[in-house]
């Protein structure tokens, strides 16, 4: 089975914090993304990543970067946290030709 | 660009009944693919099916079945004998078969099975 883990369930932060979301997949996938989920908007992409140091921008990147310097683990990052970025997050990752993405569990992080 | 309708925000059904979750999508692409994820309260996304646009015969995992009409770009998703462990969100998804790896979701359908 593919498991794809985040490194937090929960997680609350103050606003202008440096937040780090880290996302680790044991199937030697290529693909990994990053997603945003909000009530009523369904899963927004934030970001994804086909390769080690490679990315590209999503649907929402603003606000956002992010970081893969090991095939396996796939960091996003919020370099100064905003209220409006309290959302569930979610990672997932992509290998293979049945072009199935696996999630993690998510990460809910409140911005106060 | 695709997008992914579905219009359905809310269901709810009585155990063992069938329900049907409606999915359309809008897209240039011939060769694609679809799916319909499921996320159990608090729980984690799970595929339920997936559909190749190129297999004209529609996709079926046990209780699971979907009618894929590829002229009219509908992609249902029908729940036979309904189970309590049915009731979740659940999400359309695209992805074109060329190009990047990216899947476009719907914005969810919350299915409630009533005891």
């Amino acid at each position: 089975d593919v498991k794809v883990t985040q490194s937090s369930r929960y997680l609350v932060k103050r606003t202008g914090e440096k937040v780090f979301l880290e996302c680790v997949q044991d199937m030697d996938h290529e693909n990994m993304f990053w997603y945003r989920q909000d009530p009523g908007l369904g899963l927004r992409l934030i970001y994804f990543s086909y390769d080690v140091k490679m990315k590209e921008k999503g649907d929402i990147p603003e606000g956002y970067s992010v970081s893969r310097e090991k095939k396996e683990r796939f960091s996003l990052i919020l370099e100064s946290a905003s209220t409006n970025q309290t959302s569930m997050y979610l990672c997932a990752s992509m290998g293979g030709a049945k072009n199935i993405q696996y999630f993690g569990a998510g990460t809910r992080l409140s911005v106060l | 660009a695709q997008t992914v309708t579905q219009s359905q925000p809310e269901m709810s059904v009585q155990e063992a009944e069938t329900v049907t979750l409606s999915c359309t999508y809008d897209t240039s692409e011939n060769n694609y693919y679809l799916f319909w994820y499921k996320q159990p309260p608090s729980r984690q996304m799970i595929l339920v099916i997936r559909q190749e646009a190129y297999k004209q015969q529609n996709a079926t995992e046990n209780r699971f079945s979907v009618n894929f009409q590829k002229a009219a770009k509908s992609f249902s998703l029908k729940i036979s004998d309904s189970q309590l462990g049915d009731t979740a969100m659940y999400f359309c998804a695209f992805k074109a078969d060329f190009g990047n790896e990216k899947l476009t979701f719907g914005t969810g359908t919350r299915l409630t099975i009533i005891p």
